[in-house]
């Protein structure tokens, strides 16, 4: 079946303007979590939705950061002024409801580079 | 102290070889455990889950020791294709945490 998908794949954006990252999850699946990734460094936790609980954003480095889910399909994390320290692999993950299920499967990544 | 710590490597072996990665993790109330593989501009993608009885798959061992709070992975007869990077994983009220991850590089 389809596996988790980001989109766009890439994106190349200015200091100071806004862009949007989308995560389509995988059916079913009610966790849904944001990662950064920095150029040769580890994951870093952002923010997490668990079905309709109110979001877990103790990852979100700053106010500039916030995250939306519709229900229980797509997510949309929202990064404003971005900064160059911004520039990163913003990874969405899917899950089934922890702890039923704590394997999370990611998608391929939106590349985020700010000049 | 970082919550997942693990040794960054790179780790250079020849084909062949049994390779040992180690991870330590700060929470005693982490619940589960994971080993996840990243290949180079790849996303992560589950290897194994870690149980304190160990657990096996194939040349992939792994052990968990939860009074010293340790895991590790161990993977004999290494081949070239298992060159990526290692993610430790422990997971904690809901989330994964991850490690910076340990890289191996398997030469022919």
């Amino acid at each position: 079946g389809a596996g988790v998908s980001q989109s766009p794949s890439n994106k190349v954006t200015e200091k100071g303007k806004d862009v949007e990252l989308r995560c389509d999850p995988i059916s079913g699946h009610t966790a849904l979590y944001w990662y950064r990734q920095r150029l040769g460094q580890g994951l870093e936790f952002l923010i997490y939705f668990q079905g309709n609980s109110a979001p877990d954003k103790s990852g979100l480095p700053s106010d500039r950061f916030s995250a939306e889910r519709t229900g229980e399909s797509v997510s949309t994390l929202t990064i404003q002024r971005t900064q160059q320290e911004d520039s990163a692999v913003y990874l969405c993950a899917s899950s089934l409801a922890p702890p039923l299920s704590y394997e999370q499967y990611f998608g391929p990544g939106t590349r985020l580079t700010v000049t | 102290r970082k919550e997942v710590e693990q040794d960054p490597g790179p780790f250079n072996v020849p084909e062949g070889a049994t390779v040992a990665f180690n991870c330590t993790y700060s929470n005693s109330a982490s619940q589960s455990f994971f080993w996840y593989r990243q290949d180079c501009r790849k996303e992560p993608k589950l290897l194994m889950s870690v149980y304190s009885s160990g657990n096996e798959d194939g040349r992939f061992t792994a052990q968990l020791n939860r009074a010293s709070q340790y895991i590790s992975l161990l993977i004999r007869d290494s081949k070239l294709s298992d060159s990526a990077t290692y993610l430790c994983v422990v997971t904690l009220g809901g989330k994964l945490i991850f490690g910076q991850g340990t890289e191996l590089s398997v030469k022919p």
